[in-house]
C-alpha cells in the first residue's frame, strides 16, 4: 500500500503556481520523498526528490516540512501542458517505488 | 534518444495466448522493472530484476515471466493470456538510489 496521501484532483488557473500536497506522516528516517507524473497515455516521468531539505529544479520546487510529515509540490507557472497525475511516493533505497492514486492536476486556460 | 524504450506499443491477441513484451534501456541502469496499470489507473509493480535477484510481487500469476537476455533488456512473457491481463505494461529502469526512468509503455488487450 501506498504511503502517501493526496488530494483527488484540483484544478489551476494557467499561468498560476500549482501547488500539490502530499501527507506521509508515517515516514521514516531514510525514506526520500519523490514526485512523478503521468501525462496521458504516457509513462510516469520523474520531476524531483528529496529527503529533508527543500529541492529545486528545472522542473519544480519539493518543499518538505521540517517534521517530514508532509510536502508540497510547487510548479511556478503552470502551463495546459502540466495537465497530469502527480504521484508522491516515499521511498527508502532499495525498495521498490508504490504508486498510490494520485492527484488529478487540471490546468484550466 | 530514448532511454527506456519498449516494444510493441500496441498488442492485441486473443485469449489462450503466449505473447512477449520487450524492454531495453541505454541508461546503463543495474535494475529494470514491470508494471502493470489497469483500468482504474493504478499502477503496480510487477517484477524487480538485476544481475543478482529477482524480485516477483507475489500477486503477479506465474503465467508471468520476465527474461533478461542482458543488462539492458528486460523482456515479459506471459503465457495463456487471459481477459484479465488486458492492461497497459511499463517498464523501468534504475541505478541505486536514483529514480526510476519509465517506458512509454505497452497497450495489451485480449479478445
Amino acid at each position: 500500500d501506498a504511503k502517501t496521501t493526496q488530494p483527488t484532483s484540483m484544478d489551476c488557473a494557467e499561468g498560476r503556481a500549482a501547488n500539490l500536497p502530499c501527507n506521509h506522516s508515517t515516514i521514516s528516517g531514510n525514506e526520500y520523498v519523490y514526485w512523478y507524473r503521468q501525462i496521458h497515455s504516457q509513462g510516469p516521468q520523474y520531476i524531483i526528490h528529496g529527503l529533508k531539505n527543500n529541492e529545486t529544479n528545472e522542473m519544480a520546487s519539493l518543499i518538505i516540512t521540517e517534521d517530514r510529515k508532509s510536502s508540497t509540490l510547487i510548479l511556478p507557472h503552470a502551463t495546459l501542458r502540466d495537465t497530469a497525475v502527480y504521484y508522491c511516493i516515499v521511498r527508502d533505497w532499495g525498495q521498490n517505488f508504490v504508486f498510490g492514486p494520485g492527484t488529478r492536476l487540471s490546468v484550466l486556460p | 534518444d530514448t532511454a527506456v524504450s519498449q516494444t510493441p506499443k500496441y498488442l492485441v491477441t486473443q485469449m489462450g495466448n503466449d505473447k512477449s513484451i520487450k524492454c531495453e534501456q541505454n541508461l546503463g541502469h543495474d535494475t529494470m522493472y514491470w508494471y502493470k496499470q489497469d483500468s482504474k489507473k493504478f499502477l503496480k509493480i510487477m517484477f524487480s530484476y538485476n544481475n543478482k535477484e529477482l524480485i516477483i510481487n507475489e500477486t503477479v500469476p506465474n503465467r508471468f515471466s520476465p527474461k533478461s537476455p542482458d543488462k539492458a533488456h528486460l523482456n515479459l512473457h506471459i503465457n495463456s493470456l487471459e481477459l484479465g491481463d488486458s492492461a497497459v505494461y511499463f517498464c523501468a529502469s534504475s541505478q541505486g538510489a536514483q529514480p526510476q526512468h519509465f517506458g512509454d509503455g505497452t497497450r495489451l488487450s485480449i479478445l
